[in-house]
């Protein structure tokens, strides 16, 4: 088991849904990382969490620390948020490294 | 300002040769990380530099792979004796660290390395 799994592994929306993509992790953290991939490869840090919530646009990141569980939701989703969603831990007692999960898919249609 | 960039974009090299990756970080910004993503993973850990400190290189797949910060600002990775299984995106970060309370990394573009 991987000590960071995403779900839903792939995920089709209509223009306008609201999405949400699950992240959970078995380990203690120190901080929870929600990462954007685009389409031609290039890697943008959305947010950085260890405890409640952030907003930034249309993007909302929660953690629940006690559940082990984060999740990022987009509202009035857009074609050009297509994209792979990556959730990175920080281990409590892993220094400085990250730990990765596999990425979420997300494909918005118009 | 300038982002973090990498040279080159693409690599391709036999197997058995020695390959140089290079990152410029932001500038000011004192930590620095390597990640890799083979084709079709997802991202894995390789080494972190914070400021004069000693690196995490907990993420090293093996002794071929070294890198080094000259400075505290340019890194190299150095992959000695190429195999297939190398071959991935080698992407760069960098942050303005945890002592200055501000750990969001931002990622350069990535070098494709391609061994034959």
């Amino acid at each position: 088991k991987n000590e960071v799994e995403q779900s839903p592994q792939n995920l089709t929306a209509q223009e306008g849904e609201f999405i949400t993509i699950n992240c959970s992790y078995s380990v203690g953290i120190s901080a929870l990382h929600w990462l954007q991939q685009h389409p031609g490869g290039g890697i943008v840090s959305l947010f950085m969490l260890s405890s409640g919530k952030k907003k930034h646009g249309r993007l909302i990141a929660t953690i629940n620390i006690q559940e082990k569980h984060s999740s990022l939701h987009i509202t009035a989703s857009h074609p050009r948020d297509s994209a792979v969603y990556i959730c990175a831990v920080k281990g409590e007692t892993s220094g400085s490294r990250l730990t990765f999960g596999e990425g979420t898919q997300l494909t918005v249609n118009p | 300002g300038a982002g973090v960039s990498q040279s080159p974009s693409n690599k391709v090299t036999e197997k058995g040769k020695d390959v140089e990756l290079r990152c410029d970080p932001i500038s000011g910004h004192t930590a620095l990380y390597w990640y890799r993503q083979s084709l079709g993973q997802g991202l894995e850990f390789l080494i972190y530099f914070q400021g004069n400190s000693a690196p995490d290189k907990s993420g090293l797949p093996s002794d071929r792979f070294s890198a080094e910060r000259t400075g505290g600002s340019v890194s190299t990775l150095t992959i000695q004796r190429t195999q297939q299984e190398d071959s991935a995106v080698y992407l760069c970060a960098s942050s303005l660290g945890f002592l200055a309370g501000e750990e969001t990394q931002y990622f350069g573009p990535g070098t494709r390395l391609l061994v034959l």
